[in-house]
């Protein structure tokens, strides 16, 4: 499904590192989603939106922050990594009244 | 908010037969639930979902029975294939046209040969 793009692919950070995990689409959707899933555990919302300029809390908001300047993308921003966010982190796009995933980014804070 | 709980963890049938996933929900007020399956490595990939509104819905070897009064609901695969070996996730949300969906913990399935 290349309804949106994920980069990187992978990631390893050292403890208080920062970085942005981009999310891009090009077809014009208004939901978008953050969502991390750890080892053996459903998916856990962290952030969404509902259209450039509007975004807000999901169930795990803490420790990330997003914007949304743009319909295309939605960047998942982690300023003080942590152990705790080493995860797989899945961005989303709703269409045809349905989720669809990227390919996810796996993040390890070492 | 939603809770949903998802049974079992870990499933094994033999090619051929049949395999449920049954998942439980907090909120009564839910009223989307889609399925996901995830192999290893991969996406979550929708492969049916059902409204508040329909007690059942198949999409060829898969359905899906949703019981509003028990809060409960249940993935069936019939005929099952090795290519069926996945883990699925149930998922639950208020908020149908939002998806802010709340996930079950997934179910590893295994079709042995």
């Amino acid at each position: 499904n290349a309804g949106v793009t994920q980069t990187p692919k992978f990631r390893i950070l050292k403890i208080g590192q920062s970085m942005t995990l981009q999310c891009t689409q090009d077809m014009n959707h208004n939901y978008m989603y953050w969502y991390r899933q750890d080892p053996g555990m459903g998916l856990k919302l962290i952030y969404y939106s509902v259209g450039a300029g509007i975004t807000d809390k999901g169930e795990v908001p803490n420790g990330y922050n997003v914007s949304r300047s743009t319909t295309e993308d939605f960047p998942l921003r982690l300023e003080l990594a942590a152990p705790s966010q080493t995860s797989v982190y899945f961005c989303a796009y709703r269409g045809e009244e349905k989720l669809f995933f990227g390919s996810g980014t796996q993040l390890s804070v070492l | 908010g939603e809770n949903v709980e998802q049974h079992p963890s870990t499933l094994s049938v033999q090619e051929g037969d049949s395999a449920v996933i049954k998942c439980t929900y907090s909120d009564s007020a839910s009223n989307y639930f889609p399925w996901y399956k995830q192999e290893l490595g991969k996406r979550p990939q929708l492969i049916i979902d059902i409204r508040s509104n329909v007690g059942e819905k198949k999409d060829q070897r898969i359905a899906v029975t949703l019981n509003k009064t028990a809060k409960h609901f249940s993935l069936h695969i019939t005929e099952t294939q090795p290519e069926d070996s996945a883990v699925y996730f149930c998922a639950a949300t208020s908020d149908f046209g939002n998806e802010k969906l709340t996930f079950g913990t997934g179910t590893r399935l295994t079709i042995i040969p």
